[in-house]
Protein backbone atom coordinates (compact mmCIF):
# COMPACT_ATOMS: atom_id res chain seq x y z
CA UNK A 1 0.00 0.00 0.00
CA UNK A 2 1.59 3.76 -0.75
CA UNK A 3 1.05 6.36 2.10
CA UNK A 4 -0.04 9.50 1.05
CA UNK A 5 -0.23 12.90 2.90
CA UNK A 6 -1.45 16.38 1.70
CA UNK A 7 -0.50 19.92 2.84
CA UNK A 8 -2.26 21.74 4.21
CA UNK A 9 -5.00 19.76 6.01
CA UNK A 10 -7.08 22.67 5.78
CA UNK A 11 -7.33 26.57 5.33
CA UNK A 12 -9.66 29.34 5.17
CA UNK A 13 -9.17 31.82 2.20
CA UNK A 14 -10.50 34.96 1.30
CA UNK A 15 -11.97 35.26 -2.12
CA UNK A 16 -9.96 36.25 -5.09
CA UNK A 17 -6.78 34.69 -3.75
CA UNK A 18 -5.00 30.98 -4.97
CA UNK A 19 -4.12 27.91 -2.43
CA UNK A 20 -1.83 25.23 -3.59
CA UNK A 21 -2.17 22.14 -2.25
CA UNK A 22 1.09 19.69 -1.89
CA UNK A 23 0.36 15.98 -2.00
CA UNK A 24 3.26 13.41 -1.72
CA UNK A 25 3.55 9.82 -1.71
CA UNK A 26 5.73 7.59 -0.30
CA UNK A 27 6.84 5.71 -3.50
CA UNK A 28 6.95 6.73 -7.00
CA UNK A 29 4.27 6.39 -9.36
CA UNK A 30 3.52 7.58 -12.36
CA UNK A 31 0.09 8.57 -12.21
CA UNK A 32 -1.41 11.00 -9.79
CA UNK A 33 -5.27 12.23 -9.60
CA UNK A 34 -6.90 15.11 -8.05
CA UNK A 35 -10.43 14.85 -6.87
CA UNK A 36 -13.16 17.47 -5.12
CA UNK A 37 -15.27 16.40 -3.05
CA UNK A 38 -18.40 19.23 -2.78
CA UNK A 39 -20.03 19.50 0.67
CA UNK A 40 -21.88 16.44 1.23
CA UNK A 41 -21.12 15.02 -2.76
CA UNK A 42 -19.57 12.54 -4.28
CA UNK A 43 -15.56 12.57 -5.92
CA UNK A 44 -15.83 14.48 -8.70
CA UNK A 45 -12.24 13.81 -10.69
CA UNK A 46 -10.36 17.07 -11.85
CA UNK A 47 -7.36 16.28 -13.57
CA UNK A 48 -4.50 13.17 -13.76
CA UNK A 49 -0.91 14.25 -13.55
CA UNK A 50 1.66 12.52 -15.21
CA UNK A 51 5.30 13.06 -14.27
CA UNK A 52 6.94 14.82 -17.23
CA UNK A 53 3.78 15.95 -19.60
CA UNK A 54 0.97 18.06 -19.32
CA UNK A 55 -1.98 17.17 -16.16
CA UNK A 56 -4.83 15.63 -18.51
CA UNK A 57 -8.02 17.54 -16.74
CA UNK A 58 -11.93 16.62 -16.70
CA UNK A 59 -14.76 18.40 -18.64
CA UNK A 60 -15.48 20.88 -16.56
CA UNK A 61 -12.22 21.71 -14.92
CA UNK A 62 -9.42 23.85 -16.44
CA UNK A 63 -5.78 24.53 -16.32
CA UNK A 64 -6.18 28.48 -15.85
CA UNK A 65 -8.19 27.67 -12.63
CA UNK A 66 -6.43 24.31 -11.59
CA UNK A 67 -2.90 24.79 -12.28
CA UNK A 68 -1.10 21.47 -11.32
CA UNK A 69 2.65 20.22 -11.17
CA UNK A 70 4.38 17.15 -11.20
CA UNK A 71 7.91 17.28 -10.76
CA UNK A 72 8.71 14.20 -9.89
CA UNK A 73 7.55 10.97 -9.20
CA UNK A 74 6.28 11.35 -5.30
CA UNK A 75 5.04 14.82 -5.88
CA UNK A 76 2.16 16.63 -6.97
CA UNK A 77 0.42 20.24 -6.26
CA UNK A 78 -2.67 21.63 -7.30
CA UNK A 79 -3.42 25.22 -6.85
CA UNK A 80 -6.66 26.46 -6.73
CA UNK A 81 -6.94 29.94 -8.27
CA UNK A 82 -9.06 32.85 -7.95
CA UNK A 83 -11.04 31.13 -5.22
CA UNK A 84 -14.27 31.88 -4.88
CA UNK A 85 -16.92 30.39 -2.21
CA UNK A 86 -18.11 27.81 -4.74
CA UNK A 87 -14.60 26.54 -4.50
CA UNK A 88 -14.88 25.53 -1.08
CA UNK A 89 -14.78 21.51 -1.09
CA UNK A 90 -11.98 18.68 0.17
CA UNK A 91 -9.43 17.77 -2.18
CA UNK A 92 -7.89 14.88 -1.79
CA UNK A 93 -5.03 13.12 -4.48
CA UNK A 94 -4.62 9.59 -5.19
CA UNK A 95 -2.71 7.07 -6.62
CA UNK A 96 -3.60 3.60 -8.76
CA UNK A 97 -1.89 0.61 -6.95
CA UNK A 98 -0.84 -2.76 -9.01
CA UNK A 99 -4.44 -4.14 -7.81
CA UNK A 100 -6.36 -1.41 -9.65
CA UNK A 101 -7.43 0.01 -6.21
CA UNK A 102 -6.42 3.53 -5.59
CA UNK A 103 -5.00 4.66 -2.04
CA UNK A 104 -6.13 8.72 -1.09
CA UNK A 105 -4.35 11.07 0.90
CA UNK A 106 -6.22 12.47 4.05
CA UNK A 107 -7.71 15.45 1.64
CA UNK A 108 -7.49 19.38 1.92
CA UNK A 109 -10.80 20.76 3.70
CA UNK A 110 -10.44 24.40 1.79
CA UNK A 111 -13.26 27.01 2.75
CA UNK A 112 -13.21 30.37 0.94
CA UNK A 113 -15.02 32.87 2.73
CA UNK B 1 -19.37 7.39 -19.63
CA UNK B 2 -20.03 5.03 -16.63
CA UNK B 3 -22.63 6.26 -14.13
CA UNK B 4 -22.93 4.81 -10.24
CA UNK B 5 -26.04 5.44 -8.81
CA UNK B 6 -26.52 4.87 -5.10
CA UNK B 7 -30.00 5.38 -4.61
CA UNK B 8 -30.06 5.41 -0.49
CA UNK B 9 -28.98 8.91 0.77
CA UNK B 10 -28.91 7.63 4.03
CA UNK B 11 -29.35 4.25 6.29
CA UNK B 12 -29.12 3.13 9.47
CA UNK B 13 -28.70 -0.36 11.74
CA UNK B 14 -28.53 -1.35 14.81
CA UNK B 15 -25.05 -2.62 16.66
CA UNK B 16 -24.82 -6.61 15.84
CA UNK B 17 -27.07 -6.07 13.17
CA UNK B 18 -26.96 -6.73 9.11
CA UNK B 19 -27.36 -4.42 6.34
CA UNK B 20 -27.26 -3.78 2.86
CA UNK B 21 -26.04 -0.78 0.73
CA UNK B 22 -27.18 -0.77 -2.86
CA UNK B 23 -25.11 0.11 -6.25
CA UNK B 24 -25.79 0.21 -9.42
CA UNK B 25 -23.97 0.85 -12.78
CA UNK B 26 -24.21 1.73 -16.51
CA UNK B 27 -21.87 0.78 -18.59
CA UNK B 28 -20.87 -1.08 -22.64
CA UNK B 29 -18.02 -2.54 -20.98
CA UNK B 30 -17.63 -6.30 -20.08
CA UNK B 31 -14.31 -6.22 -18.27
CA UNK B 32 -14.01 -3.40 -15.04
CA UNK B 33 -13.79 -2.93 -11.47
CA UNK B 34 -16.06 -1.83 -8.66
CA UNK B 35 -15.18 -1.05 -5.46
CA UNK B 36 -16.84 0.05 -2.05
CA UNK B 37 -14.80 3.17 -0.51
CA UNK B 38 -15.85 4.09 3.14
CA UNK B 39 -15.20 8.00 4.57
CA UNK B 40 -15.71 8.53 8.44
CA UNK B 41 -15.61 11.88 9.29
CA UNK B 42 -11.67 11.84 9.03
CA UNK B 43 -12.39 12.31 5.72
CA UNK B 44 -10.14 9.50 4.85
CA UNK B 45 -10.87 7.36 2.47
CA UNK B 46 -10.48 3.56 2.97
CA UNK B 47 -11.05 0.95 0.78
CA UNK B 48 -13.47 -1.42 1.86
CA UNK B 49 -14.17 -3.93 -1.06
CA UNK B 50 -13.21 -4.60 -4.32
CA UNK B 51 -14.57 -6.96 -6.92
CA UNK B 52 -13.48 -7.83 -10.87
CA UNK B 53 -16.03 -8.23 -13.02
CA UNK B 54 -14.27 -11.58 -14.26
CA UNK B 55 -14.99 -13.04 -11.40
CA UNK B 56 -18.27 -14.82 -11.01
CA UNK B 57 -17.56 -15.47 -7.00
CA UNK B 58 -18.26 -12.52 -5.03
CA UNK B 59 -15.84 -10.69 -2.89
CA UNK B 60 -15.85 -11.10 1.08
CA UNK B 61 -13.77 -9.13 3.55
CA UNK B 62 -14.17 -10.53 7.06
CA UNK B 63 -17.87 -9.17 7.87
CA UNK B 64 -17.94 -7.23 4.68
CA UNK B 65 -19.24 -9.13 1.42
CA UNK B 66 -20.93 -7.77 -1.87
CA UNK B 67 -23.87 -8.92 -3.85
CA UNK B 68 -22.19 -8.70 -7.89
CA UNK B 69 -25.23 -9.40 -10.12
CA UNK B 70 -23.33 -8.35 -13.41
CA UNK B 71 -26.27 -9.10 -15.87
CA UNK B 72 -28.23 -6.50 -13.69
CA UNK B 73 -25.31 -4.28 -13.05
CA UNK B 74 -25.83 -4.04 -9.43
CA UNK B 75 -23.38 -4.15 -6.81
CA UNK B 76 -24.83 -4.46 -3.25
CA UNK B 77 -22.75 -4.13 0.22
CA UNK B 78 -23.47 -6.65 3.10
CA UNK B 79 -22.32 -5.41 6.37
CA UNK B 80 -22.51 -7.85 8.93
CA UNK B 81 -22.40 -7.63 12.76
CA UNK B 82 -22.57 -4.15 12.51
CA UNK B 83 -19.97 -1.88 14.99
CA UNK B 84 -20.22 1.88 16.02
CA UNK B 85 -16.98 2.23 13.58
CA UNK B 86 -18.82 1.26 10.59
CA UNK B 87 -20.61 4.55 10.42
CA UNK B 88 -19.61 6.53 7.55
CA UNK B 89 -20.40 7.52 4.61
CA UNK B 90 -20.15 4.59 2.04
CA UNK B 91 -19.19 5.36 -1.81
CA UNK B 92 -19.33 2.77 -4.40
CA UNK B 93 -17.23 3.10 -7.58
CA UNK B 94 -16.23 2.00 -10.72
CA UNK B 95 -13.01 1.81 -12.92
CA UNK B 96 -12.34 0.83 -16.02
CA UNK B 97 -10.13 -2.15 -17.41
CA UNK B 98 -7.49 -2.92 -18.52
CA UNK B 99 -5.48 1.00 -18.78
CA UNK B 100 -4.35 0.93 -15.31
CA UNK B 101 -4.29 4.80 -15.43
CA UNK B 102 -8.34 5.38 -15.58
CA UNK B 103 -9.59 7.39 -12.39
CA UNK B 104 -12.79 6.07 -9.99
CA UNK B 105 -16.35 6.89 -10.72
CA UNK B 106 -17.80 7.37 -7.74
CA UNK B 107 -21.79 7.44 -6.68
CA UNK B 108 -23.11 9.84 -4.84
CA UNK B 109 -22.74 7.56 -1.21
CA UNK B 110 -24.68 6.27 1.27
CA UNK B 111 -24.18 7.66 4.54
CA UNK B 112 -24.54 4.92 7.54
CA UNK B 113 -25.57 5.24 10.84
CA UNK B 114 -25.31 2.49 13.30
CA UNK B 115 -27.22 3.15 16.48
CA UNK B 116 -26.31 1.54 20.21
Amino acid sequence: SAVISQKPSRDICQRGTSLTIQCQVDSQVTMMFWYRQQPGQSLTLIATANQGSEATYESGFVIDKFPISRPNLTFSTLTVSNMSPEDSSIYLCSVPSDRRQQFFGPGTRLTVL
Amino acid sequence: AQTVTQSQPEMSVQEAETVTLSCTYDTSESDYYLFWYKQPPSRQMILVIRQEAYKQQNATENRFSVNFQKAAKSFSLKISDSQLGDAAMYFCAYRSNPNSGYALNFGKGTSLLVTP
